[in-house]
């Protein structure tokens, strides 16, 4: 089936830093959705994307859906402290409507 | 977006028992789906909720197992049957919303504890 490889699983970075993480398949997909998940939470909705070089903006985040359809990457500027979580892609396959199938997840640390 | 509850938040159960878990939305919904995520784990589709049918088992989970009910548009149930430790996860529902495209947004999560 369809498998999903995010990298990296996880990052330390110092507050203000820039943030890029990516996730790659070697299927196509026609969604590419970016989730943001706190402890005790579910995942949190944060930029979806539905065209291939489709460039995404939400507040400090970017998105951008790869051009062969196979990949997306997530980008975050000046990191805050409320910016610590794991961050999960997620992606719908072209033959399977409506259903996701989720990478590993990228957990991000912040030192003040 | 929507108001998504889940029921319990979380439990600690017995193994050999069952738990069912609720999902509830406020909005009109077009589809219904549960998630298992296992410790420090991604998330895994384990089936989509029909409305009024049985639902649609992804690869690996089973009725018996998992069943699962959608008996309206914004509720449905899952019941994790004859628990072992190995169903100790974190439980998500999601919902399709209409006229929202692809976009799934995800419940609270109930977090099972198998003892």
């Amino acid at each position: 089936g369809q498998q999903l490889n995010q990298s990296p699983q996880s990052m330390f970075i110092q507050e203000g830093e820039d943030v890029s993480m990516n996730c790659t398949s070697s299927s196509i997909f026609n969604t590419w959705l970016w989730y943001k998940q706190d402890p005790g939470e579910g995942p949190v909705l944060l930029i979806a994307l539905y065209k291939a070089g489709e460039l995404t903006s939400n507040g400090r985040l970017t998105a951008q859906f790869g051009i062969t359809r196979k990949d997306s990457f997530l980008n975050i500027s000046a990191s805050i402290p409320s910016d610590v979580g794991i961050y999960f892609c997620a992606g719908q396959p072209v033959q399977r409507a409506q259903k996701l199938v989720f990478g590993q997840g990228t957990r991000l640390t912040i030192n003040p | 977006s929507a108001v998504i509850s889940q029921k319990p938040s979380r439990d600690i159960c017995q193994r050999g028992t069952s738990l069912t878990i609720q999902c509830q939305v406020d909005s009109q919904v077009t589809m219904m789906f549960w998630y298992r995520q296992q410790p420090g784990q991604s998330l895994t589709l384990i089936a989509t909720a029909n409305q009024g049918s049985e639902a649609t088992y992804e690869s690996g989970f089973v009725i018996d197992k998992f069943p699962i009910s959608r008996p309206n548009l914004t509720f449905s149930t899952l019941t994790v049957s004859n628990m072992s430790p190995e169903d100790s996860s974190i439980y998500l529902c999601s919902v399709l919303l209409a006229g929202v495209g692809n976009e799934q947004f995800f419940g609270p999560g109930t977090r099972l504890t198998v003892l």
